[in-house]
């Protein structure tokens, strides 16, 4: 069974342009959780998308958006960037909604540097 | 919204001997605690995780203690291995709808010496 697959692994950008990363869960899963990871902050919760829904939201600024589609593939879009945005954004898929009801699987991660 | 302390932030421990991760939360509404290992590379992957309505639970070489009133839990590792060394997480959440998702702690990289 594949596990979850990240696009691009590796990226970089510029200030003020925008990205988008794309994640596919493993089969089955509905529920698609994005975090962000930095040396200074760790893991921090971005947003949970179950069923195409937005169902929770961290403490993120309004330029990090996301998307779930039919087929339950995300993507996370990120504009005007910023030189503290640079990351390692982690997707985490799991069988049912609410990150905390049970195990979340990660993907390897999309490593953005913005220059 | 919920704060995870985890100390220590490095551990280095000889191979054979025990290693203990601590986290305390802040939010006594939480009630499910999981635990996750970060090889170098990779995601996170759950190793072990505990509800508020259990006090301990262990899986072969790994335990988890969850102390609800002083809101802390630890993660405990027996017989480490090489194959031990890497960064570990502790997290919290609350399963009755909560809007943040999980809460991790900052790690702790984990150094078995041969």
């Amino acid at each position: 069974k594949a596990g979850v697959t990240q696009t691009p692994r590796y990226l970089i950008k510029t200030r003020g342009q925008q990205v988008t990363l794309s994640c596919s869960p493993i089969s089955g899963h509905r529920s698609v959780s994005w975090y962000q990871q930095t040396p200074g902050q760790g893991l921090q919760f971005l947003f949970e998308y179950f069923s195409e829904t937005q169902r929770n939201k961290g403490n993120f600024p309004g330029r990090f958006s996301g998307r779930q589609f039919s087929n339950s593939r995300s993507e996370m879009n990120v504009s005007t960037l910023e030189l503290g945005d640079s990351a390692l954004y982690l997707c985490a898929s799991s069988s049912i909604a609410g990150t905390s009801t049970g195990e979340l699987f990660f993907g390897e991660g999309s490593r953005l540097t913005v220059l | 919204g919920e704060n995870v302390e985890q100390h220590p932030s490095t551990l280095s421990v000889q191979e054979g001997d025990s290693a203990v991760i601590k986290c305390t939360y802040s939010d006594s509404a939480s009630n499910y605690f999981p635990w996750y290992k970060q090889e170098l590379g990779k995601g996170p992957q759950l190793i072990i995780d505990i509800r508020s309505n259990v006090g301990e639970k262990k899986d072969q070489r790994i335990a988890v203690t969850l102390n609800k009133t002083a809101k802390h839990f630890s993660l405990h590792i027996t017989e480490t291995q090489p194959e031990d060394s890497a960064v570990y997480f502790c997290a919290a959440s609350y399963s009755g709808g909560g809007a943040d998702g999980l809460t991790f702690g900052k790690g702790t990289h984990l150094i078995i010496q041969p």
